[in-house]
Order: structure tokens, then C-alpha cells, then sequence
């Protein structure tokens, strides 16, 4: 089946550290990738997407790059800011319709 | 344009009962998701809708059903409702027919059973 794994949480950082969330997938086919946050009370926003092994996603100062041989997804931010502090989900879509598989999520708590 | 909207943002429910959830589309997104957030279990796919017709379902008993209209809108259905479906309900809609596109979230039904 398919599958994704995301680092534990939560991830406590100070502000303009760099942040890596490592995210590997096991999937049946070719799937997309994307990264997602949720900010405390909200639903899910789409952060960034690829489509293809080695586009690399990109929106706020976040990245991510589809690696097909490691299977992974790891999602970058060069300095991270207290805005960002929200829980980050990876996830990957295969298949026919949109639906998604989830990891567990990681919290971000970052310190001013 | 007006995101996704659901409706109630929250309800409390006695075990046993039955539940409605309503979701309303970004206009001109014909498929709808949805999917259940709990702390325990993450977030997990219930069933999504394209055209009125159930196009992928997830693993949950039959207690759980959803129906899309000709508008789009979409209900999920929870009937003897269980302590253990308290959580956020989540939909989220997507623009076209097209596989794995990026689905657009509301900001979710919280139901809490007692």
C-alpha cells in the first residue's frame, strides 16, 4: 500500500535557524508530493507540490525536492520565522482522484 | 472566489445519534473529499466525490457514507455515532477531473460525541 513517514515532532527552533522535515514515502506507482500546513484552529493549506522525480517545489522560502531514488520528499526553509510555527504534513497522491495519504505530521515551534 | 465551507464548525453529539456534515466547494471544483483528523490516528481518507459519484473510499465502517449533488456540495453521514468519532472532519475540494491535483481545505466540522 501506500505509505508515509515523517519525522517526530515536535521540532523547537530559534528564529532564522534552518529547519529540515525529513519525509520518505513508499508508494505503488508514481505518485505526487506534496507538503501541507496547518496553523493552530485552521484546516490544511497547500505549501508546495512536484509532480515528478526531481522537481523541486518551492513557495514562502520553503522547499522541497522529489527524490525518486531515496523516495523522499524533505521539506527546507533557510531561516525560519515565528509566523511559521504550525504543524507540516507531507503527503502523496497515486493513482486515479485526489486522495491523499498523510504522514503523522510534525509540529514546528519556533522561538523569537 | 470563496474557499471551501463547511458547515457546522462544531457539534456535540450523543452516542448513538446521527450526524450531517455539509461541505460547499470553491465554485467550479467539481470533486470533494473528505477526510477524518484525529490525534491519535492522523488524518485518514473517508471518500471522495467527482460528479455525484463516489470515486475512491477509504477504510471506515459503513456507518460512514457521503453523497455529492449536482452542485457540488457534498454531506458526509455518520449514523450511531461512537465515542471514538470525535474528531475534525476536514473537506477539501479540487479544481478538475485530473488525478492528484492540489485540494483546497476547509476549515472543518468539529464533532465531539458524548
Amino acid at each position: 500500500g501506500n505509505s508515509v513517514t515523517q519525522m517526530e515532532g515536535p521540532v523547537t527552533l530559534s528564529e532564522e535557524a534552518f529547519l529540515t522535515i525529513n519525509c520518505t514515502y513508499t508508494a505503488t506507482g508514481y505518485p505526487s508530493l506534496f507538503w501541507y500546513v496547518q496553523y493552530p484552529g485552521e484546516g490544511l493549506q497547500l505549501l508546495l507540490k512536484a509532480t515528478k522525480a526531481d522537481d523541486k517545489g518551492s513557495n514562502k522560502g520553503f522547499e522541497a525536492t522529489y527524490r525518486k531514488e531515496t523516495t523522499s520528499f524533505h521539506l527546507e526553509k533557510g531561516s525560519v520565522q515565528v509566523s511559521d510555527s504550525a504543524v507540516y504534513f507531507c503527503a502523496l497522491s497515486v493513482g486515479a482522484g485526489n486522495m491523499l495519504t498523510f504522514g503523522g505530521g510534525t509540529r514546528l515551534m519556533v522561538k523569537p | 472566489k470563496a474557499g471551501v465551507t463547511q458547515t457546522p464548525r462544531y457539534l456535540i453529539k450523543t452516542r448513538g445519534q446521527q450526524v450531517t456534515l455539509s461541505c460547499s466547494p470553491i465554485s467550479g471544483h467539481r470533486s470533494v473529499s473528505w477526510y477524518q483528523q484525529t490525534p491519535g490516528q492522523g488524518l485518514q481518507f473517508l471518500f471522495e466525490y467527482f460528479s455525484e459519484t463516489q470515486r475512491n473510499k477509504g477504510n471506515f465502517p459503513g456507518r460512514f457514507s457521503g453523497r455529492q449533488f449536482s452542485n457540488s456540495r457534498s454531506e458526509m453521514n455518520v449514523s450511531t455515532l461512537e465515542l471514538g468519532d470525535s474528531a475534525l472532519y476536514l473537506c477539501a475540494s479540487s479544481p478538475h477531473e485530473g488525478a492528484r491535483t492540489e485540494a483546497f481545505f476547509g476549515q472543518g466540522t468539529r464533532l465531539t460525541v458524548v
